[in-house]
């Protein structure tokens, strides 16, 4: 079975640039998150998609933080401008539906380090 | 708002050795447990979950976990280590029904040969 697959794999840029990275979940997956895990720190998540349409996305830093997924599949993150304190590792994660069953799991994927020097 | 403790932030075992990872989680309601694991260079897997009754749940690779729900705690375990078990471990926690995870700070575990 595919995986949730990101790139790219690794990104480092200078504060105040932008950066976008992309994720594609598994086939069929209604719904998709964006987590953060800064170093030393579990996973936090940003934003959950359920199709093409948010569910949360409280934790999001909406005023450099934006995040799309236009036709339900493929998802994007971008940040405008970065900070030093973005530097994180961005995981993407997807499961079937957006409610908890007995078989429901959450697939992630290997994720993007971010480096802003 | 949820949130979940891991008292160890480092382990490191020996082969064989038996292991307890503590995890607690504040929520005054039904909530549903999971732990995950990363080993190095690999993405975050599912080890267990327990979303109801027998409070002691099993995982993949020998693991398991139990639900004391009187001591907010869910506590993975594994009687004997190998080293294939190195990895960080990550206690998580959500409302029931719904899937936003609230994740601990992990916990690092080196065992050695």
């Amino acid at each position: 079975e595919a995986g949730v697959a990101q790139s790219p794999r690794y990104k480092i840029i200078e504060k105040r640039q932008s950066v976008a990275f992309w994720c594609n979940p598994i086939s069929g997956h209604a719904t998709l998150y964006w987590y953060q895990q800064i170093l030393g720190q579990g996973p936090k998540l940003l934003i959950q998609f359920q199709n093409n349409g948010v569910v949360d996305d409280s934790q999001l830093p909406k005023d450099r933080f934006s995040a799309e997924r236009l036709k339900g599949v493929d998802s994007t993150l971008k940040i405008q401008p970065a900070k030093l304190e973005d530097s994180a590792v961005y995981l993407c994660a997807s499961s079937l539906s957006w409610f908890w069953s007995t078989n429901e799991k959450l697939f992630f994927g290997s994720g993007t380090q971010l480096s802003v020097l | 708002a949820q949130s979940v403790s891991q008292h160890n932030h480092h382990v490191i075992l020996s082969e064989a050795a038996s292991l307890e990872l503590g995890c607690n989680y504040s929520y005054g309601g039904t909530v549903n447990l999971f732990w995950y694991v990363q080993y190095p260079g690999q993405h975050l897997q599912l080890l267990l979950k327990y979303f109801s009754g027998d409070p002691l749940v099993k995982g993949i690779k020998g693991f398991e976990a139990e639900f004391i729900k009187s001591k907010f705690s869910f506590n993975l375990r594994k009687p004997s280590v190998q080293w294939s078990d190195t990895a960080e471990y990550f206690c998580a926690v959500s409302n029931t029904g719904f899937q936003k995870l609230v994740f601990g700070t992990g916990t690092r575990l080196l065992v050695s040969p």
